[in-house]
């Protein structure tokens, strides 16, 4: 069964960083392209960065470029997204998923930029 | 990069169809046959129904269907059952600067 785990989510202040991470199981996890698509409470849905499986491409919404790192470990099957310089307008449910189409959703790691 | 255009709501009595569009450029939904449909139910992930405009995601019911002309792709949902209640997302692969643009969403109401 295919499956992805986000976590490293939590409460943060503005300017801060925080690591979010991927855990995919049930599927060759190097192949696959994987992205990161976030939602404000009570918001839409928005892309916010991608990694391709073949050439390790990467890939960033307008929002959060020069901000965030999208990277992989596919020795340990994992996806991670670095967040710098954290805003308010970051504040949404973060989900992991596979393939360009998004076939798989995790539930999400919740980040929250407050004071 | 805007969001897609979709309507904000869309509602219909069980049995019957509805269609949700979802507006964009030739530069993404125009463009390339990249358009996927997602469905999410209050408090939980979303999940893909169509993905290539019109292909369904496995295990997704043929009432299900996508399609696309021009600008604007839809889906359409045939034979209205409660559990189609949800909010539904359109994607589109772009070739602007970012990679991939979401639609704004619509609140499937069965009265």
């Amino acid at each position: 069964e295919v499956q992805v785990l986000e976590s490293g989510g939590g409460l943060v202040q503005p300017g801060g960083s925080l690591r979010l991470s991927c855990v995919a199981s049930g599927f060759t996890f190097s192949i696959h392209a994987m992205n990161w698509v976030r939602q404000a409470p009570g918001k839409g849905l928005e892309w916010v960065s991608a990694m391709s499986g073949s050439d390790d491409s990467t890939y960033y919404a307008d929002s959060v470029k020069g901000r965030f790192t999208i990277s992989r470990d596919n020795s340990k099957n994992t996806l991670y997204l670095q967040m710098n310089s954290l805003r308010a307008e970051d504040t949404a449910l973060y989900y992991c998923t596979k393939d360009r189409y998004s076939s798989s959703w995790g539930q999400g790691t919740m980040v929250t930029v407050s004071s | 990069q805007s969001a897609l255009t979709q309507p904000a709501s869309v509602s219909g009595s069980p049995g019957q169809s509805i269609t949700i569009s979802c507006t964009g450029t030739s530069s993404d939904v125009g463009g390339y046959n990249y358009v996927s449909w997602y469905q999410q139910h209050p408090g939980k992930a979303p999940k893909v129904m169509i993905y290539d405009v019109s292909d369904r995601a496995s295990g997704v019911s043929n009432r299900f269907s996508g399609s696309k002309s021009g600008n604007t792709a839809s889906l359409t949902i045939s034979g209205l059952q409660a559990e189609d209640e949800a909010d539904y997302y359109c994607c589109s692969y772009t070739d602007t600067s970012i990679l991939y643009v979401f639609g704004t969403g619509t609140k499937v109401t069965v009265l």
